[in-house]
């Protein structure tokens, strides 16, 4: 049972222009979502998060946006460079009751020039 | 570096070994989580304690997994009698309550 889903597993764009990564979730009890950033033989790096009571949440070139209707987020980067190339994971977790966070199966962005 | 350290970084056991890894967490984080990420898929929730308590564990934790985290601040995380569908990248992170999640390296093990 996938709860988080990162239906493209890979992406390529551009340098400059914008990157756009998606998520869908099927558990309305997850309140809280985060993006990881994983590069080769590392552990995953915090980037950016948004709470459910917000639909936007921005932070330089990256901006994440919450549709809590559709169960879907999505993260832009804007604009793309090549030390962007990683694999990006959604997280998503219900803080109230766990502590777990719940992955999708990441995306794998690749930035050319 | 105050980050979360794991150790060691690459492990190669035969199967039916036992193995451990350590989990040294950012060092004023009370939450401490193990997981464990296969090839092509997201990181996977095993286990998390909160001091010395372990509060939750998954039911990918079998029995021959065992976490501990004696004195709140280090951990180690052990697997007896190794498969080789052990095989993966082990994860620790650590947090303040209620706060985000900082992973560590991992522990890269290969059961052959």
């Amino acid at each position: 049972d996938q709860q988080v889903k990162q239906n493209s597993p890979s992406l390529s764009v551009q340098e400059g222009r914008i990157s756009i990564l998606n998520c869908d979730y099927t558990n309305s009890m997850f309140d809280y979502f985060l993006w990881y950033k994983k590069y080769p033989a590392e552990g995953p790096t915090f980037l950016i998060s948004i709470s459910s009571i917000k639909d936007k949440n921005e932070d330089g070139r990256f901006t994440v946006f919450l549709n809590k209707s559709a169960k879907h987020l999505s993260l832009h980067i804007v604009p793309s460079q090549p030390g962007d190339s990683a694999v990006y994971f959604c997280a998503a977790i219900n803080t109230g009751t766990a502590s777990k966070l719940t992955f999708g199966t990441g995306t794998r962005l690749q930035v050319t020039l | 570096d105050t980050g979360v350290s794991q150790n060691p970084r690459h492990k190669i056991t035969k199967r039916g070994q036992n193995v451990t890894f350590r989990c040294d967490p950012i060092s004023e984080h009370n939450r401490l989580y193990w997981y464990r990420q296969t090839l092509g898929q997201g990181p996977e929730f095993l286990t998390y304690f909160q001091n010395e308590a372990q509060l939750e564990k998954s039911r990918l934790l079998s029995d021959r997994f065992s976490a501990e985290r004696p004195k709140g601040s280090f951990s180690t995380l052990e697997i007896q009698r190794t498969e080789q569908g052990d095989s993966a990248m082990y994860l620790c992170a650590s947090s303040l309550v209620g706060g985000k999640q900082y992973f560590g390296p991992g522990t890269r093990l290969t059961v052959t």
